[in-house]
């Protein structure tokens, strides 16, 4: 079945520092999602990526959707306290006839002021 | 808040009891997801229903786990004879027009 993953599974940087968090696919997606979840809190939606080669950015985040549709990466600039939590990638496959998105494993940013 | 509410909030309950979990999605979505969030994990998928139709259902809802939604607005999760690996936060996800999904605060389930 479909799997996806996402590296790294923890990253602590100083405050300021860059952030990275990648999610591959086993499978094409029609799209994906990025969602953040504060510690005690549930999943925010923060965006989606649809067509192949994408980028968005909002603000410090930089939202990449790879040219074969099978991987993705957020990208955060100069860390902020705030940004603390566990970042999800979910995949959705329309072609495999399922409604279902999978989520990644996540990956949990703490930064250290 | 992001106008999905879930109730209880928090539950805990004996080895071999039956609990259910009640969903409200914002008012204009049709669709709704029910995902299962173990410690260090990501959301599981568990079903999915657009209005009142169940159209998709994980093989992971055994026979003890089943979902309603009968008049298309709220929903409801009924775990039977519950196990103690059935321990986890259950969320709920009401998700608008533009797919994303807005997520409930979730049920937190502690089988004892």
């Amino acid at each position: 079945g479909q799997q996806v993953m996402q590296i790294p599974q923890y990253q602590h940087v100083q405050e300021g520092e860059d952030f990275t968090t990648y999610c591959n696919s086993s499978t094409t997606l029609s799209n994906i999602q990025w969602y953040k979840q504060r510690p005690g809190g549930h999943p925010v939606f923060l965006i989606q990526l649809v067509k192949s080669g994408e980028v968005k950015k909002q603000k410090r985040l930089t939202f990449q959707f790879g040219e074969a549709k099978k991987n993705s990466s957020l990208h955060i600039t100069a860390t902020q306290t705030t940004d603390v939590g566990t970042y999800f990638c979910a995949g959705y496959s329309s072609t495999s006839g399922t409604y279902k998105y999978i989520f990644g494993t996540g990956t949990r940013l703490k930064v250290l002021a | 808040d992001t106008g999905v509410s879930q109730d209880p909030r928090h539950k805990i309950t004996k080895r071999g009891q039956n609990v259910t979990f009640r969903c409200d999605p914002i008012s204009e979505h049709n669709r709704l997801y029910w995902y299962r969030q173990t410690l260090g994990q990501g959301p599981e998928f568990l079903t999915y229903f657009q209005n009142e139709a169940q159209l998709e259902k994980s093989r992971l809802l055994s026979d003890r786990f089943s979902a309603e939604r009968p008049k298309g607005s709220f929903s409801t999760l009924e775990i039977q004879r519950t196990e103690q690996g059935d321990s986890a936060m259950y969320l709920c996800a009401s998700r608008g027009s533009y797919n994303e999904q807005f997520f409930g605060p979730g049920t937190r389930l502690t089988v004892l």
